[in-house]
């Protein structure tokens, strides 16, 4: 079945840690996404990427980082320069524009 | 500048319609679509309208579109318990900075047995 794949469900980071978020999607779609969602705050975007090795900030960069060496993938690296980290994380692929997005079920990242 | 606008929560009675409203900044929005987030999960598309029809209709949900005033509305006939959920509206601007899909914060519906 296509679709696309988050990974892990649940992840605690110790403060100081980076920790790789996984998003993988068989759909074969040019475009990826990653999201913050917090309550209250809807959906922020984090980063962003239409082709392979290329990837672009969205509203809310610093302190992560993330990579497109494949078009099936898109980790995303929270980095212990992001004071914030806790959050639920959503991954998201299009075909193109004008293309409706489809959602991984999200990563919870917890600092402890 | 590129904003989605919907109000955060609405309440109702089951068997009542929900109505959920939404407006956008860019005309140039090609689709228009609404996604339901239930607790813990990621989004799933519900329904999505082109922007040369002013409405849609599936089964319980009707969308309209005032491509005037930039309002995009969701309607639920016969609303259930399992439609307790985050609504998202979300424009397509050409050209925009987001990759072209801009989200709004999200509308809790809470449905009363």
């Amino acid at each position: 079945d296509g679709g696309i794949t988050q990974s892990p469900k649940y992840l605690f980071r110790k403060e100081g840690q980076n920790v790789t978020l996984s998003c993988e999607q068989n759909l074969n779609h040019d475009a990826m996404y990653w999201y913050r969602q917090d309550p209250g705050q809807g959906l922020r975007l984090i980063y962003y990427s239409q082709i392979v090795n290329d990837f672009q900030k969205g509203d809310i960069a610093e302190g992560y980082s993330v990579s497109r060496e494949k078009k099936e993938s898109f980790p995303l690296t929270v980095t212990s320069a992001q004071k914030n980290p806790t959050a639920f994380y959503l991954c998201a692929s299009r075909l193109q524009a004008d293309t409706e997005a489809f959602f991984g079920q999200g990563t919870r990242l917890t600092v402890v | 500048g590129e904003d989605v606008e919907q109000s955060l929560f609405l309440s109702v009675r089951e068997g009542d319609s929900s109505v959920i409203n939404c407006t956008y900044t860019d005309s140039s929005s090609t689709y228009l679509y609404w996604y339901k987030q239930e607790p813990g999960a990621g989004l799933q598309l519900l329904t999505y309208i082109f922007s040369n029809m002013d409405m849609k209709q599936d089964q319980r949900l009707t969308v309209l579109l005032n491509k005037k005033d930039k309002h995009l509305s969701l309607r639920i006939a016969d609303t259930q318990t399992g439609d307790s959920a985050i609504y998202f509206c979300a424009e397509t601007p050409r050209g925009g900075s987001q990759g072209n899909l801009i989200f709004g914060k999200g509308t809790k519906l809470s449905v009363k047995p």
